[in-house]
């Protein structure tokens, strides 16, 4: 079956752009996770949904990032008015409910600000 | 979440074991250790997880020491597919957030 999609694959914005990365997850996956890795780290935690609410928020950098699940299936990660430090590769994860941890995660996107 | 330990980087010859370590010594009782692996410009990729026996399936085997504080990651017969950076990490089973807490994880290379 689809695994985690994501678009664009690659973005480039000047800096003070809007942008917007969308993630689909697997299908009836409950809760949905975004991360952001910075090039040579490992992914830090950006918010966490279950189904449409937003559950946590803490990794969240700074008030430019928005994310959003409206029909908790497909969100997205808005970033308001780009930075330089914003560049790096924005990555979602889906996970079934029930007693599975495993989350599945989607290509990511390449966000890259001049 | 307790905080894991590995080595930047490891190399292996193709076709051989790849034993890569994980020291996880302020894991409590109720936190599992998993493993997942980063192959270039993918996502990240689950592997294996486990509380306190050893466990093993089709990627590879997960041995965790009786006391829990270390666990190696062993893939059997490593191919150069193999080459990738592998994440240990330790958390609670059933959290309520389930977000992952990736360290700099061990960049593994396999050799011809």
């Amino acid at each position: 079956g689809a695994g985690v999609s994501q678009s664009p694959r690659y973005k480039v914005a000047k800096r003070g752009q809007d942008v917007a990365l969308r993630c689909d997850p697997i299908s009836g996956h409950v809760s949905l996770f975004w991360y952001q890795q910075a090039l040579g780290q490992g992914p830090e935690f950006l918010t966490y949904f279950q189904n449409e609410a937003q559950l946590d928020k803490s990794g969240l950098p700074s008030d430019r990032f928005f994310a959003e699940r409206p029909e908790g299936s497909v969100s997205t990660l808005k970033i308001q008015r780009t930075q330089q430090e914003d560049s790096a590769v924005y990555l979602c994860a889906s996970k079934a409910s029930g007693g599975t941890d495993t989350q599945y995660f989607g290509p990511g996107t390449r966000l890259t600000v001049l | 979440d307790a905080k894991t330990t590995q080595p930047p980087s490891m190399d292996c010859a193709e076709g051989r074991a790849a034993n890569l370590p994980c020291n996880h010594s302020t894991i409590s009782g109720n936190e599992y250790v998993y493993w997942y692996r980063q192959i270039h410009s993918q996502g990240p990729q689950y592997i294996i997880h486990g509380l306190k026996n050893n466990e093993t399936n089709e990627m590879a085997s997960l041995i965790i020491t009786e006391d829990r504080k270390s666990s190696t990651l062993i893939l059997p017969h490593a191919t150069l597919r193999d080459t990738a950076v592998y994440y240990c990490i330790v958390r609670v089973g059933s959290s309520n957030t389930g977000k992952l807490i990736f360290g700099q994880g061990t960049t593994l290379q396999v050799k011809p």
